[in-house]
């Protein structure tokens, strides 16, 4: 079946420097969305990709859906501790209700 | 407006006794799915309900059963537990958009299920 990964499954760094977390599939995406889940919470929502190559940014955090629409980026800069947590990749399948998440990235910021 | 709200937020369950987990939505939204989060790892798709009256199995659906009950609500059975199924689950609503791709997924806060 389709399988979404995300490299690395672990990430410890300092507070400032920058962060990127890597989903990758075998085959073409239709779409990528991300997500974050706070220690002891449940998944929230931050953007959904839809077009090749597409760029998205939100303040501190870089969107990126590669252009052969297999892969996507999450790149955050200057990382705070609020940004511990798990990131989350995941494909709506195209034309259906189902959702494949990636395996996540576990972000750890040392103050 | 509560979003997704799931019932109850823990349970401790012994080996063979069944119970049910209760999911309710108050976005309108037409789809609905739980999951299963093990420690360190991502989520597992158990069940999903495109739409009320209809339900589809997901990756890991041996050992529970669902309900959509209707538009707001789906519950998730376990019939007889097993340690293999302690776990967090999520309940989660979602839409499809007009271009097909699917709407992002609300999440409820989860049930931490522990079975012995």
């Amino acid at each position: 079946g389709q399988q979404v990964m995300q490299i690395p499954q672990y990430q410890h760094v300092q507070e400032g420097e920058d962060f990127t977390t890597y989903c990758n599939s075998s085959t073409t995406l239709s779409n990528i969305q991300w997500y974050k889940q706070r220690p002891g919470g449940h998944p929230v929502f931050l953007i959904q990709l839809v077009k090749s190559g597409e760029v998205k940014k939100q303040k501190r955090l870089t969107f990126q859906f590669g252009e052969a629409k297999k892969n996507s980026s999450l790149h955050i800069t200057a990382t705070q501790t609020t940004d511990v947590g798990t990131y989350f990749c995941a494909q709506a399948l195209s034309g259906t209700y189902k959702y494949i998440f990636g395996t996540g990235t576990r972000l750890k910021v040392l103050a | 407006n509560a979003g997704v709200t799931q019932t109850p937020k823990f349970q401790v369950l012994k080996t063979g006794q069944s119970m049910t987990l209760q999911c309710a939505q108050d976005m309108n939204h037409n789809s609905m799915y739980w999951y299963r989060q093990d420690p360190g790892m991502g989520l597992r798709l158990i069940y999903y309900s495109a739409s009320e009256g209809t339900t589809d199995k997901g990756e890991v659906p041996n050992g529970y059963n669902v309900s959509r009950l209707n538009k707001r609500e789906f519950s998730l059975r376990l019939e007889s537990a097993a340690p293999s199924q302690t776990s967090v689950y999520f309940c989660a609503s979602s839409n499809l958009s007009g271009t097909g791709y699917g709407q992002p997924q609300h999440f409820g806060d989860g049930t931490r299920l522990s079975i012995l």
